[in-house]
C-alpha cells in the first residue's frame, strides 16, 4: 500500500512555545491530506483537511490561528501548533488517499502519528 | 451531521469468531470503512464496503445494509494479536475526509 510518513512520531515541549509535525507522502501524490488528533482512549477526531496550494477547512470547534497548516507541495503538509499548552498534548495523527488501488475513496493511509506532550 | 454507533468493549478467547456493529447516520454516503489501531499505533485499514453485502479479506470480513446504516466487522480463528481498538468510519463528501465511530476495544483471551 502507499506509505505516508509523519515526524516527529513523538516531542516534549514547553509551554507557550510551537511545534511543527510533518506530513509526507512517500510514493504517491496527495492533493489532500488530513490532520486528526486523538485523546488517550477516545477516536479519532478530524481537525482540518489540507489542501494543496489553498487554504485548510477546518472542523467546527477547532482554532485555524492556533493549528496552523500548510500544505505547500503535493507530498507535504506540516501542522504547526502553536503557543502550545499542556492541554494540547494529545496523538495527532495525518492521513491521505491514495489514487492508485481500489479508487480515491476506499481507503485511508496514516501516518505513524506525533505524541505531543506539553509540560 | 454525522454520527456512528459501536460497541465499547468486546471479549473472546483465541480461535473463536467475534463480530463488531456499527450504526451511522450520515448525510450523504461514502462507504463504510474499518480500522485497527494497536496502543499507541496509528491505525491500519481492514476494510471498505461501499455496496450492500459482504466483503472478505481473510480472517476479516466486513457488512454492509445500506437500507439499514448498518454494518459488521467479521474477526474469525481470533488471535492474541487481534487485540486492539476496531473503528468503524463514514466518508463525509467526496474529499474522502473520514468521521470515525468511538471505537471497539477487543480483547482476546487464551
Amino acid at each position: 500500500g502507499a506509505v505516508v510518513s509523519q515526524h516527529p512520531s513523538w516531542v516534549i515541549c514547553k509551554s507557550g512555545t510551537s511545534v511543527k509535525i510533518e506530513c509526507r507522502s512517500l510514493d504517491f501524490q496527495a492533493t489532500t491530506m488530513f490532520w486528526y488528533r486523538q485523546f488517550p482512549k477516545q477516536s479519532l477526531m478530524l481537525m482540518a483537511t489540507s489542501n494543496e496550494g489553498s487554504k485548510a477547512t477546518y472542523e467546527q470547534g477547532v482554532e485555524k490561528d492556533k493549528f496552523l497548516i500548510n500544505h505547500a507541495s503535493l507530498t507535504l503538509s506540516t501542522l504547526t501548533v502553536t503557543s502550545a499548552h499542556p492541554e494540547d498534548s494529545s496523538f495527532y495523527i495525518c492521513s491521505a488517499r491514495s489514487n492508485r488501488g481500489r479508487g480515491s475513496l476506499s481507503e485511508a493511509f496514516f501516518g505513524q502519528g506525533t505524541r505531543l506532550t506539553v509540560v | 451531521g454525522q454520527s456512528l454507533e459501536q460497541p465499547s468493549e468486546v471479549t473472546a478467547v483465541e480461535g473463536a469468531i467475534v463480530q463488531i456493529n456499527c450504526t451511522y447516520q450520515t448525510s450523504g454516503f461514502y462507504g463504510l470503512s474499518w480500522y485497527q489501531q494497536h496502543d499507541g499505533g496509528a491505525p491500519t485499514f481492514l476494510s471498505y464496503n461501499a455496496l450492500d453485502g459482504l466483503e472478505e479479506t481473510g480472517r476479516f470480513s466486513s457488512f454492509l445494509s445500506r437500507s439499514d446504516s448498518y454494518g459488521y466487522l467479521l474477526l474469525q480463528e481470533l488471535q492474541m494479536k487481534d487485540s486492539a481498538s476496531y473503528f468503524c468510519a463514514v466518508g463525509s463528501g467526496n474529499t474522502g475526509k473520514l468521521i470515525f465511530g468511538q471505537g471497539t476495544t477487543l480483547q482476546v483471551k487464551p
